[in-house]
């Protein structure tokens, strides 16, 4: 299992609704980012990970996304008080950094509908 | 930060025809530019990508162009098969990742 793993695949919640999704990226890899895609549109970026360095969380769309990664590896993307708008595939990706490292590789996403 | 841009989002193509996307970006401290192709229900994957001291790369049936003056990148795709079929996305990455909009390509046999 060397890629990327997303869960849930699919999660369907109600309008107003805490979920969190879990992202566990390829071992070593020290980069991690998160997307969002909704229906037929591109990737949104949210929030990206380097090492030990802050988090670059200027696409986070309001303060009810949040993200965290514990010990450099697993992360978790929150969304807090879930809105119909919400509803997309959020997409992960981890690499390593420098050169031929700057590869991303996604994981399959996880479908959010907020109903 | 960066800003990529990418035309066009949709391209329907005769099967053997010959497919171009375009890509431009804004900060030109920029200097790596992958390409990702997306199939239905599935993460991207990296079909080919290029560094900013190469103007041009080629793997087989698809090939990478790169202006860095004009900051423009396109992806071209020659003889295109149906299983060409997809999403594809470029991006543009100094110290993160910024994608395209997407071009939804569809090869028809």
């Amino acid at each position: 299992g060397a890629g990327v793993s997303q869960s849930p695949s699919n999660k369907v919640t109600e309008k107003g609704k805490d979920v969190e999704l879990r992202c566990d990226p390829i071992s070593g890899h020290t980069a991690l980012y998160w997307y969002r895609q909704s229906l037929g549109q591109g990737l949104e970026f949210l929030i990206y990970f380097q090492g030990n360095s802050a988090p670059d969380k200027s696409g986070l769309p309001s303060d009810r996304f949040s993200a965290e990664r514990t010990g450099g590896s697993v992360s978790t993307l929150t969304i807090q008080r879930t809105q119909q708008e919400d509803s997309a595939v959020y997409l992960c990706a981890s690499s390593l950094r420098g050169g031929e490292k700057e590869k991303l590789f996604f994981g399959s996403g996880t479908q959010l509908s907020v109903l | 930060g960066e800003n990529v841009e990418q035309h066009p989002s949709t391209l329907s193509v005769q099967e053997g025809d010959s497919a171009v996307i375009k890509c431009t970006y804004s900060d030109s401290a920029s200097n790596y530019f992958p390409w990702y192709k997306q199939e239905l229900g599935k993460g991207p994957q990296l079909i080919i990508d290029i560094r900013s001291n190469v103007g041009e790369k080629k793997d087989q049936r698809i090939a990478v162009t790169l202006n860095k003056t004009a900051k423009h990148f396109s992806l071209h795709i020659t003889e295109t098969q149906p299983e060409d079929s997809a999403v594809y996305f470029c991006a543009a990455s100094l110290n993160d990742m910024r994608f395209g909009a997407g071009t939804r390509l569809t090869v028809k046999p």
